[in-house]
């Protein structure tokens, strides 16, 4: 199974931009890379997911490279809503009822 | 529209005990998976159920079972409970099908075996 990895930690201040990175060197060409992320108190949720163009949603920005060896999520504006630990996790399709799996994660503290 | 619903929230037990642990899924939704989340550590897969069935199962002892109602909802036994399966339990709830983005989890049952 193709590995991602994460820092463990990250800081930011309130109202500025958060680029929050992902290395996944053995990605396949066909594996997405998905976002998910857990609040304090709370399971995981969906953030973004992407296969090689740049995707954008209502929550966040997802930048892959070109060599989709590494991807980056952009919070555009964190609020200290964001604090949260962020999962970037790869799958072999977007469709089926493929596990999830999960590392440890980047641990985003925002700083008012 | 209800997400999903996880019962207790927090449970406490003694070691060798049995403990049942109960998800309710978020409407529309038909597969339930289960998490267990360690302290300081990602979550991990337990297991998968669709249609009453189990359909993928994690590196987790035959000690962890579960079983999925008519009405979708599902259950995670333990038995025999070890101090290491001190964790909070994770369900997540998708439609069959849809694929890694369509999840959609609970906040967790916080199970703690003295």
């Amino acid at each position: 199974d193709a590995k991602t990895t994460q820092p463990n930690s990250m800081e930011s201040n309130e109202e500025e931009p958060v680029h929050l990175p992902c290395n996944h060197s053995t990605i396949s060409g066909t594996d997405y890379i998905h976002w998910y992320r857990q609040l304090p108190s709370q399971g995981p949720e969906y953030v973004i997911h992407g296969l090689t163009s740049n995707v954008n949603n209502r929550m966040a920005s997802l930048a892959i490279a070109e060599d989709r060896k590494s991807s980056t999520l952009i919070l555009h504006r964190a609020t200290l809503r964001d604090a949260a630990v962020y999962y970037c996790i790869l799958s072999l399709s977007n469709f089926g009822n493929e596990k999830l799996t999960f590392g440890t994660g980047t641990r985003l503290t925002i700083i008012p | 529209d209800a997400g999903v619903t996880q019962s207790p929230t927090h449970l406490i037990k003694t070691r060798g005990q049995q403990v049942t642990l109960r998800c309710s899924p978020k409407s529309g939704h038909d597969t339930v998976s289960w998490y267990q989340q360690a302290l300081g550590q990602g979550p991990q897969f337990i297991f998968q159920y669709y249609e009453e069935e189990e359909r993928q199962r994690g590196n987790f002892p035959d000690r962890f079972s579960g079983h999925q109602f008519p009405n979708y909802s599902s259950e995670l036994n333990v038995n025999a409970l070890l101090l290491g399966d001190s964790a909070l339990y994770l369900c997540a709830s998708s439609l069959f099908g849809r694929g890694v983005s369509g999840y959609t989890f609970g906040s967790g049952t916080r199970l703690t075996v003295v």
